[in-house]
């Protein structure tokens, strides 16, 4: 079985300070590892994703994240914070279970930018 | 128009009613989500479908049922609405891969 684990509920940060949100996730097969932004009022969008290769993949809005596999870690970071950057941030894992993917969703990271 | 659009965007409904809350998409993928939103829990699957015949519960399945009537619609019904159903449920896509999900915008369901 696969979990997800977001450890902090919630994240304030002064403008343009860096950020880590971090995530943590169990699996007993391989797995592809995402983060998805969403906005007040506003559905989720994916920021960025690991598939393979690389364990630093860079998404938009000048987010990357790290893939860790000895940690099972997968956590996001900006090295500059935007009060445009204030959303809930959630962290998801898939892997394959006879073919088929499904998707597990972290409770999510509150992030909040203050000026 | 949004890849992945959900309707309605809001409702009120009283207790005991039965609604219907639809999605459709243009992406062309074969699997589509429905997903319930409430805070400090995530999002937890109700129901998903990999193609228009084959049906699967979720997490929290218990309470809804769904319809796969094309493969770009996907609609999830409500049969005796009740107010702990009161959350933002939202419809996802994604094709067989493992690329990632494309989202509709949500629809915030209020059960009094």
């Amino acid at each position: 079985a696969q979990s997800v684990t977001q450890l902090d509920s919630q994240v304030p940060v002064f403008e343009e300070a860096p950020v880590e949100l971090r995530c943590n996730y169990s699996s007993s097969v391989s797995v592809y590892l995402f983060w998805y932004v969403q906005y007040p009022n506003q559905g989720l969008q994916l920021l960025l994703k690991y598939l393979s290769g690389s364990t630093l993949v860079k998404g938009i809005n000048g987010f990357e994240a790290e893939f860790n596999k000895s940690q099972t870690s997968f956590h996001l970071r900006k090295p500059s914070v935007h009060i445009s950057d204030t959303a809930e941030y959630f962290c998801a894992v898939s892997g394959s279970t006879s073919g088929t993917y499904k998707y597990i969703f972290g409770t999510g990271t509150r992030l909040k930018v203050l000026a | 128009d949004a890849d992945v659009t959900q309707t309605p965007r809001n409702r009120i409904t009283k207790t005991g009613k039965r609604i219907m809350l639809e999605c459709s998409q243009t992406k062309g993928h074969d699997r589509m989500y429905w997903y319930r939103q409430d805070p400090g829990l995530g999002l937890r699957l109700i129901y998903y479908s990999f193609d228009v015949k084959d049906i699967n519960k979720g997490e929290i399945s218990d309470g809804y049922s769904v319809s796969r009537q094309a493969q770009a619609k996907f609609s999830l019904s409500l049969e005796s609405a009740i107010p702990n159903q009161t959350a933002l449920y939202f419809c996802a896509t994604s094709d067989q891969g493992a690329r990632g999900y494309t989202f509709g915008s949500g629809t915030r369901l209020t059960v009094v």
